[in-house]
């Protein structure tokens, strides 16, 4: 089957570190994507994974493991302006799929003053 | 500079009418989906389109329709709306080429009373 599992909420501090894990249970891989997404708005993209280890862009960074089903996005330098829905993708490798993305539900990031 | 936009960007109609909601992108992209996003499903793909005159069914497909008649544009047509079918609409394009990531329109909020 197709799965991809996020923590439903966090919490963190501004000017602190968090870590969204994902991990995911595909039929095909063909990349992982994450996205933001501010609350009443649209989700835009931040980061692409299809080799295994680190993509850093600025305060923002992915990981990728593909024998342990395993991504996270690492957010560093928290600001008030990070709190927004975070959302896995993982890119479907199946003939005739390979365009299509399977959804996570998101991860609700609350940064706190 | 190249986009994506979606129009109305919210609609309000009755329980069986016909709505067509809008989507266009000035980026050349080969690729155009529709997604619906609720909470507690996160977004799911209704109907998706590869080229002109490509149209596929996605995973919520029943009471929506699609026609590519150009690069350009992917209107999604509720034939019968429900009230099942309040939702937050977005449309997406791709490029088929590269990382393949999908650009979001703003998003169409549309609820059927």
């Amino acid at each position: 089957g197709q799965n991809i599992d996020q923590p439903t909420e966090m919490t963190a501090t501004e000017g602190a570190i968090v870590q969204i894990n994902c991990t995911y249970q595909t039929s095909g891989f063909n990349g992982l994507f994450w996205y933001q997404q501010h609350a009443g708005e649209a989700p835009t993209f931040l980061s692409y994974n299809v080799l295994d280890g680190l993509e850093e862009k600025g305060r923002f960074s992915s990981f990728l493991s593909r024998s342990k089903g395993y991504s996270y996005l690492l957010l560093k330098e928290l600001q008030m302006k990070d709190s927004a829905s975070y959302l896995c993708a993982v890119r479907d490798a199946r003939a005739g799929n390979n365009r299509k993305l399977i959804w996570g539900l998101g991860t609700s990031l609350a940064v706190n003053p | 500079d190249a986009e994506i936009t979606q129009s109305p960007r919210h609609k309000i109609t009755e329980t069986g009418r016909q709505v067509t909601l809008a989507c266009h992108q000035t980026w050349n992209h080969n690729n155009m989906f529709w997604y619906r996003q609720d909470l507690g499903h996160g977004l799911r793909l209704i109907h998706y389109s590869y080229g002109v005159q490509d149209t596929n069914k996605g995973e919520v497909s029943d009471g929506y329709s699609v026609s590519r008649s150009n690069t350009e544009d992917l209107p999604l047509t509720l034939e019968s709306a429900a009230s099942s079918q309040t939702s937050v609409y977005f449309c997406a394009s791709s490029e088929a080429a590269g990382t393949d990531t999908q650009y979001f329109g703003p998003g169409t909020r549309l609820t059927v009373l």
